[in-house]
């Protein structure tokens, strides 16, 4: 058990349709990464919250977005859903800005999107 | 856009083989980790290199950072069934900023 939540584990839903993925952090950790892991594309890093603020941008599409609240949990929100979008999306913490290349990132169990 | 890729793709071998795992790039890491993920969780780190030529022991799996920091090996003796697992490789470029670039993958299968 990493210490980082997500929910829902499961979700399936529709074409075109908006959904809410959650991310509670370790007590603590004051960054969150999020990633996408699709078979054709591998695990891709999608974007970094610290404490509340955007640090980083991968390759998130436009119709993602995400935010990191005051008590560090954080959403990402995905609209109009495609087939391509179906995947796992990871949600990862770490302690702090200062050295993230040499700090260990605590990935939660994920949750696995099917877009019908 | 910087790729790292990773080889065997795919790799089956019995329980007490050695196995290597390679993970290039034709861009230079400032540091390089090995994560395994395994099925139905999310990626573990298992190690960091940071320094050109730093070889790394973790009981039976030995890490290695090429000298040009542009490839690493993953290394494992005498594999067990515990072992099974995707093993993935991640670098953070120079010059990349905070993103983590995950390799493409290599999924082990040591059967008994």
């Amino acid at each position: 058990d990493s210490g980082v939540t997500q929910t829902p584990k499961h979700l399936i839903t529709a074409t075109g349709q908006r959904v809410t993925l959650r991310c509670s952090p370790r007590s603590g950790d004051l960054s969150v990464y999020w990633y996408q892991q699709s078979l054709d594309q591998g695990l891709q890093f999608l974007i970094q919250y610290y404490n509340g603020e955007e640090r980083a941008k991968g390759n998130i599409l436009e119709r993602f977005s995400a935010q990191q609240f005051p008590d560090l949990h954080s959403e990402l929100n995905l609209s109009s859903l495609e087939l391509g979008d179906s995947a796992l999306y990871f949600c990862a913490s770490s302690p702090s800005l200062a050295g993230p290349r040499m700090e260990t990132q605590y990935f939660g169990p994920g949750t696995r999107l099917l877009v019908l | 856009t910087q790729l790292l890729e990773q080889s065997p793709q795919f790799l089956s071998i019995q329980e007490g083989e050695n196995l290597t795992v390679y993970c290039n790039s034709s861009s230079v890491f400032s540091s390089l980790q090995w994560y395994r993920q395994e099925p139905g969780e999310g990626p573990v780190l298992l190690v960091t290199v940071v320094t050109g030529g730093e070889v790394k022991k973790l009981k039976r799996l030995t890490f290695q950072f090429g000298d040009a920091r542009k490839d690493s090996s993953l290394h494992i003796t005498a594999a067990q069934p515990g072992d099974t697992g995707l093993y993935l490789c991640a670098g953070f470029f120079t010059g990349g900023g905070n993103k983590l670039t995950f390799g493409t993958g290599t999924q082990l299968k040591v059967e008994l």
